[in-house]
């Protein structure tokens, strides 16, 4: 299971773009790249995934450069709604039993 | 969307006593499910990982004795903590997959507070 990085924190304003980077350094060629979303008091709640290049949805957009190395969540203009953690999580979930490892996460706060 | 809903929302017991904590996949067969446990500004901590029918697989660190898990059909798991202390006050929250696809789908997760 690759071990992922995210920053911790991150602030924004209503409106605006947020890009949210994750470092997977180690990621495996059968690896999918998974975002999940927390609210306070909540479960996980799935984003998007992807294995390459550009997935977009009606939610965000996840970007994958070549080299799989690293992938960005982006999130087109946010609301107060949109203050959450956001977690990446890498790996491949057929052989691993859909077991998940999650990494800190990154707290993003969406301000008016 | 599949969903996953757990019972109870919340608990509060006693130091000593056993708590279940019961989670159910309501519109799809699941044929695996996870326990998380997480602690307050910290990430989920996979607990275990439970198939029906079968014994529960534990994660390095975590007391099997300690934390029963039950998966006795294709619809229900269950977490007993036993002999709750107060530090096994945390927010447990599971999570299943159906056979036919790999994606998770989350419970909205038991506040667990143990005086």
């Amino acid at each position: 299971l690759a071990k992922t990085t995210q920053p911790i924190s991150m602030d924004s304003y209503e409106g605006q773009e947020v890009n949210i980077t994750c470092s997977h350094n180690n990621i495996a060629t059968n690896d999918y790249i998974t975002w999940y979303q927390q609210f306070p008091s909540q479960g996980p709640r799935f984003i998007i995934q992807g294995y390459k290049t550009k997935v977009t949805n009606e939610v965000a957009s996840l970007f994958i450069p070549a080299d799989r190395k690293s992938s960005t969540l982006s999130l087109p203009r946010v609301s107060l709604s949109d203050t959450a953690v956001y977690y990446c999580l890498v790996g491949d979930e057929d052989n691993q039993g859909g077991k998940l490892i999650f990494g800190q996460g990154t707290e993003l706060s969406v301000k008016p | 969307g599949a969903v996953v809903s757990q019972h109870p929302s919340r608990v509060i017991c006693k130091s000593g006593t056993s708590v279940k904590i019961e989670c159910r996949s309501l519109d799809f067969q699941a044929t695996t499910m996870f326990w998380y446990r997480q602690f307050p500004k910290k990430s989920l901590m996979l607990m275990a990982t439970s198939n029906e029918g079968s014994k529960a697989t534990y994660e390095q660190g975590v007391e099997k004795d300690k934390f029963l898990i039950n998966h006795a059909s294709l619809t229900l798991s269950t977490l007993t903590v036993t002999s709750a202390h107060p530090e096994d006050s945390s927010f447990y929250i599971c999570s299943a997959i159906s056979g036919r696809s790999a994606e998770q789908y989350f419970g909205p997760g038991t506040r667990l507070t143990v005086t």
